[in-house]
């Protein structure tokens, strides 16, 4: 089945450091790739959508000069939390998808970030 | 926006029971997905419903959409304590760049007792 990877898993670190997470499809090239924000016992929040070779689209109320997304292959996207707060602590997690038709998310593991 | 709402937020059932979680969406949906998060894990896609109307079955899963489109369910029959974990309904609407977003319901908690 499809594999999507993403790294690092568990992430602390001091206000102010600039995180970079990974996502990447491990045996199909994700055409589309979506990053999520998960807060404890609540749904997955979409932050942006990100199409290879283009600029990600955030949803409104994501800032995308604080959450830089970068699709810089078919297999690879990345988030940074530029300059990251205690309030950006939460649960990342990308998922990665085939062509643009109505095939289903596949999910990387999540990256828990905390921001002392 | 479009907004999906899913119902219960909890349920704790006792081994054998059976198990429902609805799912209604304020807008008509091209198809709608189904996903398991088992604590501490990501999200393990289930099934996807197309059609007006779909009814599918996974084993102890029976997956309904509705004939508008806009309500789906997931029933359990006698559960077992793998079941546990949270389950989540998916609305899939395609957007202007022609990648079809997901808008998640809040999703549904099952606790099984053995």
């Amino acid at each position: 089945g499809a594999v999507v990877s993403q790294h690092p898993s568990w992430v602390i670190c001091k206000s102010g450091t600039s995180v970079k997470i990974e996502c990447r499809s491990l045996d199909f090239q994700a055409t589309t790739m979506f990053w999520y924000r998960q807060f404890p016992k609540q749904s997955l929040m979409l932050m942006a959508t990100s199409n290879e070779g283009s600029k990600a689209t955030y949803e409104q109320g994501v800032e995308k000069d604080k959450f830089l997304i970068n699709h810089a292959s078919l297999t690879l996207s990345t988030l940074t939390v530029t300059s990251a707060h205690p309030e950006d602590s939460s649960f990342y997690i990308c998922s990665a998808v085939w062509g643009y038709s109505n095939q289903p998310q596949h999910f990387g593991d999540g990256t828990r970030l905390s921001i002392l | 926006g479009q907004q999906v709402m899913q119902i219960p937020q909890y349920q704790h059932v006792q081994e054998g029971e059976d198990f429902t979680t609805y799912c209604n969406s304020s807008t008509t949906l091209s198809n709608i997905q189904w996903y398991k998060q088992r604590p501490g894990g990501h999200p393990v896609f289930l099934i996807q419903l197309v059609k007006s109307g779909e009814v599918k079955k996974q084993k102890r899963l029976t997956f309904q959409f509705g004939e508008a489109k806009k309500n789906s369910s997931l029933h359990i029959t006698a559960t077992q304590t793998t079941d546990v974990g949270t389950y989540f309904c998916a609305g899939s609407n395609p957007t202007g760049a022609g990648s079809y977003q997901l808008t998640f319901g809040k999703g549904t908690k099952l606790s099984v007792i053995p």
